[in-house]
């Protein structure tokens, strides 16, 4: 069975830095996926980015970025220019690359506080 | 296009009785997937329907159930409440094909307190 770790339970940043978290996973498979959610306050979950396995190239979106280190199993979350809306939980969730499902895989969260 | 929904947004049950709750997926998406979430184990896959066919099941007891229509959306049960219930049941839409587009979106939660 897979599982994903995100080994930092809370991080904070200043407004306007930069700042990483950290993900890892376990897997025997060589095709999947990689996600990361974002959960505000709200408790609405939000997708941030993804990333392919058979891609080499780190996804971006806007401020967003991975860094994917496949044969490290890792796969960290970049948030630059950091925002007051961008404090929220993140999860990091893994999907199996074979066609029978769409179940996901989270990590236990990293609280994000961003300081003013 | 309208998100995916979720009803209702907040119950409160007793324990022993049942509880149904529904999810509209995203107009065209055939897949839906729930999780419930507590703040002890985290976010937890319970099962997944595509084209009114159970397609994946997560490791909870029978007590749990759900089925969709040919609309799409989706119902879940939980029968004989316990307090360990309690959590926040999260509901995700996704295309659900084999060549994608393989992104989950969430809806809003329903969130179940058990008394």
């Amino acid at each position: 069975a897979q599982t994903v770790t995100q080994s930092q339970p809370e991080m904070s940043v200043q407004e306007a830095e930069t700042v990483t978290l950290s993900c890892t996973y376990d897997t025997s498979e060589s095709d999947y996926y990689l996600f990361w959610y974002k959960q505000p306050p709200s408790r609405q979950m939000i997708l941030v980015i993804r990333q392919e396995a058979y891609k080499q190239q780190n996804a971006t979106e806007n401020r967003f970025s991975v860094n994917f280190q496949k044969a490290a199993k890792s796969f960290s979350l970049k948030i630059s220019d950091s925002q007051l809306g961008d404090a929220a939980m993140y999860f990091c969730a893994y999907r199996s690359g074979g066609a029978g499902s769409y179940q996901l895989t989270f990590g236990k969260g990293t609280k994000l506080s961003v300081i003013p | 296009k309208a998100g995916v929904t979720q009803t209702p947004r907040y119950l409160i049950k007793t324990r022993g009785q049942q509880v149904t709750l529904s999810c509209s997926p995203i107009s065209g998406h055939r897949s839906v997937s729930w999780y419930q979430q507590t703040p002890g184990q985290g976010l937890q896959f319970l099962f997944e329907y595509f084209s009114e066919t159970q397609r994946n099941k997560g490791n909870f007891p029978g007590r749990f159930s759900g089925r969709q229509f040919s609309n799409s959306r989706s119902e879940m049960n939980v029968s004989t409440l316990e307090l360990g219930d309690s959590a926040l049941y999260l509901c995700a839409s996704s295309s659900g094909l084999a060549g994608g587009p393989y992104e989950q979106y969430f809806g809003p939660g329903t969130r179940l307190t058990v008394t």
